[in-house]
């Protein structure tokens, strides 16, 4: 599982609430992403971080923001959560460095809004 | 936003036979190449990376790569239930960003 948890795993939710999703990793990765995957499109990139408080949008990443006060949490949050971002959340952590890079995946955390 | 193509399936072989995956990319200065295999309701786990041109083995699994036709596929020889799930093939272009993955191939692997 690459010390990657996520939570919660599952939430419902309304329309125009603020939503937080939370990623933890044991291993102090410097480098953490948030993608969402929906179908016919794939695994996206919302945003990711290459450092405490350093972080930087994805292809898709109106109507989010994210954080990191600390190596090992990453945050998302939906600021007002729309039916458009009903999605399966991963996060990931890269290892390795070069072309010899890899990321590995956590859980996941299945969304509805509503 | 750099493509990569990958054909949706599903993919059927019969039990014991290899399967064939493929993918193809647009952006020439792809650096990393990888295979992550994608059960029904899990996350992409990773089973093949590959950075160099040519063949590398791993147990049933080989990935091939030919950066000159921006091709990169998956055998998986022996081909057990098991492996029947989703492949995701995904490209780095630069080191630290995000992964660009295909949409995916089925692959159902019938006893």
């Amino acid at each position: 599982d690459a010390g990657i948890t996520q939570s919660p795993r599952h939430k419902v939710t309304e329309t125009g609430t603020p939503v937080t999703l939370r990623c933890h990793q044991t291993e102090n990765h410097r480098y953490m992403y948030w993608y969402r995957q929906d179908p016919g499109h794939g695994l996206r990139l919302i945003h990711y971080s290459y450092g405490v408080k350093d972080t930087d949008k994805g292809e898709v990443s109106d109507g989010y923001s994210v954080s990191r006060s600390k190596t090992e949490d990453f945050l998302l949050t939906l600021e007002s959560a729309t039916s458009s971002q009903t999605s399966v959340y991963f996060c990931a952590t890269k290892r390795g460095t070069g072309v010899q890079e890899t990321q590995y995946f956590g859980p996941g955390t299945r969304l509805l809004v509503l | 936003q750099k493509e990569v193509e990958q054909n949706s399936g599903p993919l059927s072989v019969p039990e014991g036979a290899i399967a064939s995956l493929n993918c193809t990319y647009s952006d020439r200065g792809s650096q990393s190449f990888f295979w992550y295999r994608q059960y029904s309701g899990k996350s992409p786990e990773l089973i093949m990376s590959i950075y160099s041109n040519g063949d590398k083995e791993d147990g049933r699994f080989t990935a091939q790569l030919n950066k000159a036709s921006q091709y990169v596929s998956l055998l998986i020889r022996d081909s057990q239930p098991s492996d029947s799930a989703t492949y995701l093939c995904a490209v780095i272009v630069n080191s630290g960003y995000a992964l660009n993955f295909g949409k995916g191939t089925s692959l159902l692997v019938t006893p």
